[in-house]
């Protein structure tokens, strides 16, 4: 599988961009890079998810570096509801194997 | 719209004892999932299924067994409960595809074995 790397923890002010860098330097070709989120130990959340090309949605924007080895989420206006565990993960086959995440808090 | 709904949400069993988790999805998916968390750890896979009447091991199998006998749901079972065992515990479903699908989550089940 496909592994990433993220930074364990980050904070972020109220109403400014946050920026959540992940790094899958072993992705093959047709492996798409998702993103989600667990609030409060809820069930984790659908973010966003991309092959190639940059995508936006209601939630995030997602920028996928040329070489697809690195990738980084940017939800444009933080709040303190944001707060939560962001995950990246390169899914493979039928499963989405979550790492350690990424624990952001935003702060106001 | 349920989405995917876990029974029961919360439990504490003693060691050695068995109980069945239920998992139901109301959107037609083919694909289900078990997965637990331990605390400050990611999801694990336990065991996946593609299909009725069809299921595999995931990452961490040993302890838990599953059947699909209806593609709404999908149940995991454990047959003699360890403390290891203490964990939440997630589902998921998600559309047919290798690629290019979102799954959907539960909310939990929190087992305690003491």
């Amino acid at each position: 599988d496909a592994k990433t790397t993220q930074p364990p923890s980050m904070d972020c002010a109220e109403g400014r961009a946050a920026n959540l860098p992940c790094n899958h330097s072993t992705i093959s070709g047709n492996e798409y890079v998702y993103w989600y989120r667990q609030i409060h130990s809820q069930g984790p959340q659908y973010i966003i998810h991309g092959l190639k090309n940059n995508e936006t949605n209601e939630m995030a924007s997602l920028i996928i570096t040329e070489d697809r080895k690195s990738s980084t989420l940017i939800l444009p206006h933080a709040t303190l509801r944001d707060t939560a565990v962001y995950y990246c993960i390169v899914r493979v086959a039928y499963r989405l194997s979550f790492g350690a995440g990424t624990t952001v808090t935003v702060r106001a | 719209n349920a989405g995917v709904t876990q029974t029961p949400k919360f439990r504490v069993l003693k060691t050695g004892q068995s109980m069945t988790l239920l998992c139901a999805q109301d959107m037609n998916h083919e694909y289900m999932y078990w997965y637990r968390q331990d605390p400050g750890m990611g999801l694990r896979l336990i065991h996946y299924s593609v299909g009725e009447g069809t299921t595999a091991k995931g990452e961490v199998p040993d302890g838990y067994n599953v059947s699909r006998l209806k593609k709404q749901n999908f149940l995991l079972g454990l047959e003699s409960a360890a403390p290891s065992q203490t964990s939440v515990y997630f589902c998921a479903s998600s559309r047919p595809g290798r690629q290019n699908t979102e799954a959907f989550f539960g909310q939990g089940t929190r087992l305690t074995v003491v």
